[in-house]
């Protein structure tokens, strides 16, 4: 079965550090790869998927996720954190028609 | 174009209670998956229609069930409810299968306290 491993469950950078949230996947064929967002008290925002026509995908606000299959990773990465990106990300793999998710990382951003 | 639409947002039953939760997909999306949302379990899936058929049917107790409508429109309904039902409670529209072209748009959830 498919499956996705969030390591940390919360992360915190200084305003302007560069942000690195974690992502391991366990599939036996190339696997279709999401991240998204929650802000509090809110449903998920797509930040980016995979799409298998580069390793490397940009998303909105910034955010970018390199698909290294030798690692089975698809860590989630922005050059310079904002205080407005503190939220909660969450990794996850399309699996028949389902997404299963990671436990989640909840990202602080410190002025 | 409108997104998906839950509602009530909020919601508070007592247990033993049934509960309705409604989604309204975005228009032109045939695919409604709901998700349950908690501390202690994360984000797990519920089930999917397509079509007003249940494709695909995640690891719950038979209390709860859902339907689509002929508009795509979903609802969902636990009855009896648990404390353990306590929960946001997402929805998820897609044009069709969740792959690497298709991509699920969430609603901002119901909140569903039991007391």
């Amino acid at each position: 079965a498919q499956s996705v491993t969030q390591l940390g469950s919360h992360v915190s950078v200084s305003e302007g550090a560069l942000v690195l949230l974690r992502c391991n996947y366990s599939s036996s064929v190339p696997p279709y790869l999401f991240w998204y967002v929650q802000y509090p008290n809110q449903g998920l925002q797509l930040l980016l998927k995979y799409t298998s026509a580069a390793t490397l995908v940009k998303g909105i606000n910034g955010f970018e996720a390199e698909f290294k299959n030798s690692e089975t990773s698809f860590h989630l990465t922005k050059p310079s954190a904002h205080m407005s990106d503190a939220a909660e990300y969450f990794c996850a793999v399309s699996a028949g028609g389902k997404l299963i998710f990671g436990q989640g990382t909840e990202l602080s951003v410190k002025p | 174009k409108a997104g998906v639409t839950q509602t009530p947002r909020y919601l508070i039953k007592t247990r033993g209670q049934q509960v309705t939760l409604s989604c309204s997909p975005i228009s032109g999306h045939r695919s409604v998956s709901w998700y349950q949302q908690t501390p202690g379990q994360g984000l797990q899936f519920l089930f999917e229609y397509f079509s007003e058929t249940q494709r695909n049917k995640g690891n719950f107790p038979g209390r709860f069930s859902g339907r689509q409508f002929s508009n795509s429109r979903s609802e969902m309904n636990v009855s009896t409810l648990e404390l353990g039902d306590s929960a946001l409670y997402l929805c998820a529209s897609s044009v069709s299968v969740v792959d690497m072209n298709t991509e699920a748009f969430f609603g901002q959830g119901t909140r569903l306290t039991v007391v």
